[in-house]
């Protein structure tokens, strides 16, 4: 069955410091993987897709198929990093919408 | 641009009571879920549809209902409402196609007692 594991609940680290939010899935099809953000009082968004192996706000990740891991990183972390971070697969094919999640990880960065 | 819509953002309910969780997009997306957000369980699906008139459950769909007669609106029933369905609610929409983007409402807060 299909799975997202994200195993950290809390990540703390001080601005400045690398950050790396883990992310591990299980699923039997080609994966579609995101990472999606909720910053305090706003709606849940996209930041990041495999597929497009973009830097959104100086975050990548990337898709590691033999490891079944999709970790987002950023070098240097901000303050204004700091919010909730789900990793999400897309699953049952293409043609439903179906996002399972992660348990999600809050990153606080502190000053 | 309002993208999804939830109605209402707060909500306390009694046990047995019933109430409807409105969505609504205005971005003419063919897609629609309804998810909860509980502490330490990330967001799970509720239903979900793929196009008007067409809904299917999700992985808890237990206490809820759905249905879909037009492409914008997509409303959650509980029928009754437990304590275990305490949450926070979340409706999203998307289009079809590879590694498309959900968009999310803002949640809806729900506490029955």
């Amino acid at each position: 069955a299909q799975r997202v594991t994200q195993p950290e609940k809390l990540l703390s680290v001080f601005k400045g410091a690398p950050v790396e939010l883990k992310c591990n899935y299980s699923y039997s099809g080609s994966p579609e993987l995101f990472w999606y953000v909720q910053y305090s009082r706003q709606r849940l968004q996209l930041l990041l897709r495999h597929i497009s192996r973009e830097s959104i706000k100086g975050f990548t990740a990337d898709l590691n198929k033999g490891e079944t891991s999709f970790h987002l990183k950023k070098p240097f972390a901000q303050e204004e990093d700091s919010a909730m971070y789900y990793c999400a697969l897309l699953y049952g094919s293409s043609n439903t919408g179906k996002l399972i999640f992660g348990q999600g990880t809050t990153l606080q960065v502190k000053p | 641009n309002a993208g999804v819509t939830q109605t209402p953002k707060f909500q306390v309910l009694k046990t047995g009571q019933s109430m409807t969780l409105q969505c609504a997009q205005d971005m003419n997306h063919e897609y629609m879920s309804w998810y909860r957000q509980d502490p330490g369980m990330g967001l799970r699906l509720i239903h979900y549809s793929v196009g008007a008139g067409i809904t299917d459950q999700g992985e808890v769909p237990n206490g809820y209902n759905v249905s879909r007669s037009t492409t914008e609106d997509f409303p959650l029933r509980l029928l009754s409402a437990a304590p275990s369905q305490t949450s926070v609610y979340f409706c999203a929409s998307s289009n079809p196609g590879q590694n498309t983007e959900a968009f999310f409402g803002q949640g809806t807060r729900l506490t029955v007692v």
